[in-house]
Order: C-alpha cells, then structure tokens, then sequence
C-alpha cells in the first residue's frame, strides 16, 4: 500500500522569507503523480501544486515550487517570500495513475512570522 | 466561476437524529468523493462515485451512506449520527482517472452532534 509521510507537524517562518516542507512517499508504481494542497483556517482545501511522476522538471506555480527526486521518493514543497496569506495546513498527497483515490500524508501547520 | 458547493455550512443535530449533507458542483466531473476530517487531521475518504458506480472504503462505518441522483448533486447520510460522528466533511470532485489532476474541494460542512 502506498503511504505518504510528513515529518514536519509544525513549522513556521518569517515573511518575505523561504520554507520548505518535507514529504516522501513509498511506492512501487512507476504511474503516479503528487500533489501539495493547502487548507488555510477556513477550511477550504486547495489544490497548489501538482507533479507527475513521468516529468523530471519540478514543477512550479508563481511563489510555490516542488523539489521532485524520484529516486529517493521525496517531494518537497518551497514557498518563496512567504506571505500572511500562505498560513496553512498543508497536506502532501500521492495519486497512483489509474485510480481515483487520493492518499494524503499527516500534515504540516505553516505559520507564518510577521 | 465552476466549483464545489456545499450546504449546508455549519449542521447541528442531535444524537441519532438522521442527517443529509449535499454537494454540488459545476465542474461536470465525473467522480465526486466524501470526506470525514477530524481536527488537525487529513481527510479520510468515506466513500467515491465513479458516474454513478459507488465505491465504498472498507472501513466506512455502516451508518453512512451515499446517493448521487445526477451528474452535478451528491448527498450524504448519516442515518444515526453519533458524537463521534462530529466532524468536518468535505466533498470533492475530479476528472475521470488517468488524467492526473487533483481533486477539487468544497468548503466543507461543519457537523456537530448534540
């Protein structure tokens, strides 16, 4: 079975600075892709970032990028010039090509330092 | 703008007291997902429809259960809830598999069980 590991229940960092948050997965699949969503207080979660396994190129959305290394079954997530608004719960998930299903990982609470 | 949609936003019942959540969404997805999330927890999937073939996670208490009428509408009941039953629950929606894109979230219903 597929596991998604956060190791990180807590980090914090100040504004305008940079933090990255852990993630590694185990799988056996060589279909899958990763994903990163955030769920600030109000609940809502929101997808951020998203990688598939078969692109070597991490993949980037404005602010937010992914440090992919497949061999190693890690994917970690880099917010640049941290923002008030990037506090969150931030979940790590594993998607295997093929299947609806989604594992998430435990969570990591971003808090941000103004 | 397409979304997910959920009502009602905040439930209260009493203890045993038969409940419905609803989804809707205007994405046109084809598989729409259920979600029970827990403080400071990741979501834990209930149970997903595929179109209208419905799956339903082994360890998914009895007491919970799923109709989708449509395309666009997906309910949730709790036909004897529980105080352990208060919780987040969230639904989602994602394109058919294969395709590698994430799931896209409601706001959630916040149910409390008195």
């Amino acid at each position: 079975a597929q596991t998604v590991t956060q190791s990180q229940p807590e980090m914090s960092v100040q504004e305008a600075e940079t933090v990255t948050l852990s993630c590694t997965y185990d799988t056996s699949e060589s279909d899958y892709y990763l994903f990163w969503y955030k769920q600030p207080p109000s609940r809502q979660m929101i997808l951020v970032i998203r990688q598939e396994a078969y692109k070597q190129q991490n993949a980037t959305e404005n602010r937010f990028s992914v440090n992919f290394q497949k061999a190693a079954k890690s994917f970690s997530l880099k917010i640049s010039d941290s923002q008030l608004g990037d506090a969150a719960m931030y979940f790590c998930a594993y998607r295997r090509g093929g299947n609806e299903k989604l594992t998430f990982g435990t969570g990591t609470r971003l808090t941000i330092i103004p | 703008d397409a979304m997910v949609i959920q009502n009602p936003r905040y439930q209260v019942t009493q203890f045993g007291k038969p409940v419905t959540l609803s989804c809707s969404q205007t994405l046109n997805h084809n598989v729409m997902y259920w979600y029970q999330q827990k403080s400071s927890q990741a979501p834990k999937l209930l149970f997903h429809y595929y179109d209208k073939d419905f799956n339903n996670e082994a360890d998914t208490p009895d007491n919970f259960q799923s109709r989708r009428p449509n395309t666009s509408f997906c309910f949730l009941d709790i036909r004897s809830p529980g105080l352990g039953d208060a919780a987040m629950y969230l639904c989602a929606t994602s394109r058919a598999t294969g395709t590698g894109f994430g799931q896209y979230f409601g706001p959630g219903t916040r149910l409390t069980v008195t």
